[in-house]
């Protein structure tokens, strides 16, 4: 089962603040964060580990909510350089047959 | 260092056709993961090797197949072609042997007519 990310599309002022979010209806084990700006490959941002703490860098962090099955990613502040299609992957077991699967994405428009 | 390599960059085949996709991992990467990406939509699992060994298989017909060499580097075959194949090939490096921090490469843009 595919997670399912919102918005679907977000435009923001330089600045502004937005939030990413991620859903899974199966227990996740890791959610992986990932930037794809237009005609370019995706970048890694972070990883969240089931039972590990809130991960961020510079003006980039995200939460992991087990109970939820959920992940949120938040970007602060935001730059015109943070516009691309946000993907969560997620992971539903930490051995054997590993595979990440990544969600529909979210489109983030920065203006300035 | 030179990041995830593929190739070729671009690519159009006929349906029926085989087609050969490589990929060469950031040195001392030992994972290799290969994905589809179809526009629009985010990146889909095909496989993903370590140490040569097979560790993941996404849901894709038999007509797609992978290896890994000695070297660390990939081979992506996709026998048959369909219209429905075409699509941008991800290839994945990590030193994980999971799905752990992945570098991407820049793709193969394969267009089947």
């Amino acid at each position: 089962q595919q997670p399912v990310q919102s918005p679907q599309a977000v435009i923001l002022r330089e600045g502004e603040d937005a939030v990413i979010n991620c859903s899974s209806s199966k227990a996740l084990y890791s959610v992986h964060w990932y930037r794809q700006k237009h005609g370019e490959a995706p970048v890694f941002l972070m990883i969240l580990l089931k039972g590990g703490e809130q991960k961020g860098h510079d003006k980039i962090s995200a939460s992991f909510n087990e109970k939820k099955q959920q992940s949120s990613l938040y970007l602060t502040a935001s730059q015109l350089s943070y516009s691309g299609t946000y993907f969560c992957g997620t992971e539903w077991t930490d051995f054997g047959n590993e595979k990440l699967t990544f969600g529909t994405g979210t489109r983030l428009t920065i203006i300035p | 260092d030179a990041g995830v390599t593929q190739s070729p960059t671009h690519l159009i085949k006929t349906r029926g056709q085989q087609v050969t996709l490589r990929c060469s991992p950031i040195s001392g990467h030992k994972s290799v993961s290969w994905y589809q990406q179809v526009l629009g939509q985010g990146p889909q699992f095909i496989f993903q090797y370590y140490e040569k060994e097979e560790r993941g298989r996404g849901n894709f017909p038999d007509r797609f197949s992978a290896r890994q060499f000695p070297n660390y580097s990939s081979e992506l075959n996709v026998n048959a072609l369909l219209l429905g194949d075409s699509a941008l090939y991800l290839c994945a490096s990590s030193n994980h042997p999971s799905s752990y921090e992945q570098y991407f490469g820049p793709g193969t843009r394969l267009t089947v007519t």
